[in-house]
């Protein structure tokens, strides 16, 4: 059974800070890797995909993937009030040939603080 | 673009009463998935669709059917609902596989 370990958090920052949330996964052979954005009631909304080793960026945020260590992590800089939501880590791609399903972290809660 | 749509958004069934869940996508998405999420479990996997004309269990299938009605629509049916079955159920979609899944806005269902 395919295994994604998150902190649950809550992570608290004050706000202009870099939020670091950081997520292991036990399968080795996982090609595909999600960070998703969760406001309370609400459903899980894609904010970064990685797919090879090392950094990827898309404005505030900032994906690392490092396959060799099973470890993936999203940075957050300059952190607004905003961004406070439950963050989940997904993997997909396992052992078992199924590149269809993703399997989900329980969710960091991050809090910005003004 | 619509996205990925879900009805209704609300639900509330005795137990033992059935209903079906409706999720479209206008992505022009090939594959598509059910899940559920609970407190402290996270978000599983019910089923999913990896293409038109196809279904296969995810991780808690029990108590669930599917129906991939055509490429755009993919419904869940509960036949015989159970208080265990009281959760907040999302519909997402994807290109295909290892690709990103989109969310609907999800269903909360009560069954009491």
């Amino acid at each position: 059974q395919k295994e994604v370990e998150q902190n649950s958090g809550p992570l608290s920052v004050p706000e202009g800070a870099i939020a670091s949330l950081n997520c292991t996964y036990s399968d080795r052979v996982s090609q595909s890797f999600f960070w998703y954005r969760q406001y309370s009631g609400k459903s899980p909304e894609l904010i970064m995909s990685i797919y090879s080793n090392g950094d990827k960026e898309d404005g505030r945020f900032t994906a690392q993937l490092n396959k060799a260590s099973q470890y993936v992590s999203l940075l957050i800089r300059d952190s607004q009030p905003s961004d406070s939501a439950t963050y989940l880590c997904a993997v997909c791609g396992d052992s078992g040939g199924s590149n269809y399903k993703l399997t989900f972290g329980k969710g960091t809660l991050l809090t910005v603080n003004p | 673009n619509a996205g990925v749509t879900q009805t209704p958004k609300f639900q509330v069934l005795k137990t033992g009463q059935s209903m079906t869940l409706q999720c479209a996508q206008d992505m022009n998405h090939n594959s598509m998935y059910w899940y559920r999420q609970d407190p402290g479990m996270g978000l599983r996997l019910i089923y999913y669709s990896a293409s038109e004309g196809t279904t296969d269990k995810g991780e808690v299938p029990n108590g669930y059917n599917v129906s991939r009605l055509n490429k755009r629509e993919f419904s869940l049916r509960l036949e015989s609902a159970a208080p265990s079955q009281t959760s907040v159920y999302f519909c997402a979609s994807a290109r295909g596989a290892l690709y990103e899944q989109y969310f609907g806005p999800g269903t909360r269902l009560t069954v009491t």
